[in-house]
C-alpha cells in the first residue's frame, strides 16, 4: 500500500545551520506531496505543497522538490532559526481518494 | 473565519467512562477526519466522513463512533474510555476539489485516561 517514510529525529542544529529532512514515499500513480509543520501544543498547518513532478514548494524559506524518479519530497531550509522548532511531517495524497498518508513526523530543534 | 474548532482542549477521564469530543469548521468542508496523535507513531486516521450522512472507518476504528448530521460538524465518541485511548486526537477538514488541496487541523484535544 501507499506509505511515506521520513529521516528518524530528533534533528538538532544551531541557528543558521542548513537543514534537511528527507522524505521518500511509496504510491501508484501521481500523488500530491505535502510537508505540515506542528508547533508545540497546536495542530498542524500546511508548510508547503508540489502537485506534479518537478514542481518545487516554498515557503517561509523552506522548500522541497517533487523527485518522480526517487520517489523523494525532502525538505531544505539554507539558515534555520530558533523558531523553526518544530515537529515537520511528510504527506501525500492521490487523485480520486479522500486519504491524507503522513509520515511519522521528525522533531527539529534549532539552539540559538 | 475560524476555521477548525475542537472542544475540549484537555480531558481526563476514568477507565470506562463515555464521552463526546466536539469538533467544528466553517470553511463549508466535505471532507473531514479524525486522527489520534501517539509520539513515535505519527498521524493515525480514526474515522472520516465525505458529506453529511456519510463516515466511514480509518485505520484504527476500535472504540469510537462518529456521526455526520451537518456540514459543520464532526463528533467523535468514546463509548467506554481505556488508558490506550490516552493520547491526542485532531479534528481536520478539506474541501472536496481534489487531492492537491490541504487539510486544515483543529488545536487539537488532550485526553488522559486513568
Amino acid at each position: 500500500g501507499d506509505s511515506v517514510t521520513q529521516m528518524e529525529g530528533p534533528v538538532t542544529l544551531s541557528e543558521e545551520a542548513f537543514l534537511t529532512i528527507n522524505c521518500t514515499y511509496t504510491a501508484t500513480g501521481y500523488p500530491s506531496l505535502f510537508w505540515y509543520v506542528q508547533y508545540p501544543g497546536e495542530g498542524l498547518q500546511l508548510l508547503l505543497k508540489a502537485t506534479k513532478a518537478d514542481d518545487k514548494g516554498s515557503n517561509k524559506g523552506f522548500e522541497a522538490t517533487y523527485r518522480k524518479e526517487t520517489t523523494s519530497f525532502h525538505l531544505e531550509k539554507g539558515s534555520v532559526q530558533v523558531s523553526d522548532s518544530a515537529v515537520y511531517f511528510c504527506a501525500l495524497s492521490k487523485t480520486g481518494g479522500f486519504k491524507t498518508i503522513f509520515g511519522a513526523g521528525t522533531r527539529l530543534f534549532v539552539k540559538a | 473565519n475560524a476555521g477548525v474548532t475542537q472542544t475540549p482542549k484537555f480531558q481526563v477521564l476514568k477507565t470506562g467512562q463515555s464521552m463526546t469530543l466536539q469538533c467544528a469548521q466553517d470553511m463549508n468542508h466535505e471532507y473531514m477526519s479524525w486522527y489520534r496523535q501517539d509520539p513515535g507513531m505519527g498521524l493515525r486516521l480514526i474515522h472520516y466522513s465525505v458529506g453529511a450522512g456519510i463516515t466511514d472507518q480509518g485505520e484504527v476504528p476500535n472504540g469510537y463512533n462518529v456521526s455526520r448530521s451537518t456540514t459543520e460538524d464532526f463528533p467523535l465518541r468514546l463509548l467506554s474510555a481505556a488508558p490506550s485511548q490516552t493520547s491526542v486526537y485532531f479534528c481536520a477538514s478539506r474541501t472536496s476539489g481534489g487531492a492537491s488541496y490541504e487539510q486544515y487541523f483543529g488545536p487539537g484535544t488532550r485526553l488522559t485516561v486513568t
